[in-house]
Formats: C-alpha cells, sequence, structure tokens
C-alpha cells in the first residue's frame, strides 16, 4: 500500500525557514515524480512543483520560484521541500502529492502539514 | 497557466438527488480533467481523470464527462457521505485547480 507520511505542524517566525519532509512507503521512490501542493484557508490548491528522486531533477511553479527548494533522500525514501522567508501568506497546509499508475492525476496524498507563521 | 474556473462555490442538494458540478478551463485541455473531494479535515481524494476515467474504488455513482474547455462531475444519486469541497484539475500542461464547489446537503 502507498503510504505518504508527512511530517508535523510547525510554528515559525516571519522570514525564517522551514523544511517539511514526506516519508513514502509501498512502491519504489525513485520512480516517481513527487509533487508539492499548497492549500491556503479557505482556499483552493496550488501547484508547487515536482521533484525526479531518480536524479534530482525538479520543476517548479513560477509563482514558487525563490521560495521553494525540492530535494529527496532516496536512502530513506523521503522527500523534502524548504520554503524560505515566510510570511503570514504562507500558513497554509502543504501536501506531497504523487501521480497515479497513469502518470495522471494525484492518486496518493501525505495527510498535510500546516505552517503557521507567527512572531 | 491555464485558468480552471467553477462558477458555483456552493451548491445545495438532497440525498437521493442527481447533481452535477462544472469547471470551464481557460483553453482547450483536450479531456486532460481530473476530480478530486475533499471531507473537512482530510487530504483530497482523486475521483476523476481523463475527464471521465473512474479511479480505482470509485463508486459509479460518480461520473465525469466534458470535452474542449467544459466538464462536469455528475453525482447520479447523492448520499449524505458526499458533503465535501470538489475540486477539479487540468493535468494538459502544469497543474492548476478551480477554485473548489462546496456540496451542501439539504
Amino acid at each position: 500500500e502507498v503510504q505518504l507520511q508527512q511530517s508535523g505542524p510547525e510554528l515559525v517566525k516571519p522570514g525564517a525557514s522551514v523544511k517539511i519532509s514526506c516519508k513514502t512507503s509501498g512502491y519504489t521512490f525513485t520512480e516517481y515524480t513527487m509533487h508539492w501542493v499548497k492549500q491556503s484557508h479557505g482556499k483552493s490548491l496550488e501547484w508547487i512543483g515536482g521533484i525526479n528522486p531518480n536524479n534530482g531533477g525538479s520543476s517548479y511553479n513560477q509563482k514558487f520560484k525563490g521560495k521553494a527548494t525540492l530535494t529527496v533522500g532516496k536512502s530513506s525514501s523521503t522527500a523534502y521541500m524548504e520554503l524560505r522567508s515566510l510570511t503570514s501568506e504562507d500558513s497554509p497546509v502543504y501536501y506531497c502529492a504523487k501521480l497515479g499508475d497513469y502518470d495522471v492525476g494525484f492518486a496518493y496524498w501525505g495527510q498535510g502539514t500546516l505552517v503557521t507563521v507567527s512572531a | 497557466d491555464i485558468v480552471m474556473t467553477q462558477s458555483h462555490k456552493f451548491m445545495s442538494t438532497s440525498v437521493g438527488d442527481r447533481v452535477s458540478i462544472t469547471c470551464k478551463a481557460s483553453q482547450d485541455v483536450s479531456t486532460a480533467v481530473a476530480w478530486y473531494q475533499q471531507k473537512p479535515g482530510q487530504s483530497p481524494k482523486l475521483l476523476i481523470y481523463w475527464a471521465s476515467t473512474r479511479h480505482t474504488g470509485v463508486p459509479d455513482r460518480f461520473t465525469g464527462s466534458g470535452s474542449g474547455t467544459d466538464y462536469t462531475l455528475t453525482i447520479s444519486s447523492v448520499q449524505a457521505e458526499d458533503l465535501a469541497l470538489y475540486y477539479c484539475q487540468q493535468h494538459y500542461s502544469t497543474p492548476t485547480f478551480g477554485g473548489g464547489t462546496k456540496l451542501e446537503i439539504k
């Protein structure tokens, strides 16, 4: 069974950085791109970017370039997203997500990580 | 970026009714559309991809249709557990999502 287990909620100060993790199991980690999605409170979903765990190649939504950095740890089958220069606008829930078998549609999601930015 | 517009933020329906949720793309996305259901406190759940293909385990009361720029998710006989937010997403290019439609049960 495919599982994506994200790290717990974070409370950070404005201007700080945070690194969220997504530990995977139930499939071959290096064979599927890991994606990250943002959901602000009361708002919709935004694709942040995706990373190929096999070669580390990544693509980003232009809006999040310079804000988010995606990395992986192959040995632990874990994906990471670092967010920097956080503001209160950056206090949503972040999800890691994996496409389904036909490479379309996000069929598997982590449980979400809430990041609260507050002084 | 392709903009996905769900014109109804809220829809109210009764158990047993048929309801259709619509989504319009800013350009032709060639049926590359997925639908998701999100219940309070949960992650989104994939229902439909390629506009009309039901994901594994999705009840057959959920049906997707559409082409070009206009897409619809239909629930043939609404159940109480279908109370949720529904999002469309295009997978034609860089993924973008609609703003969501909240289905409320009368």
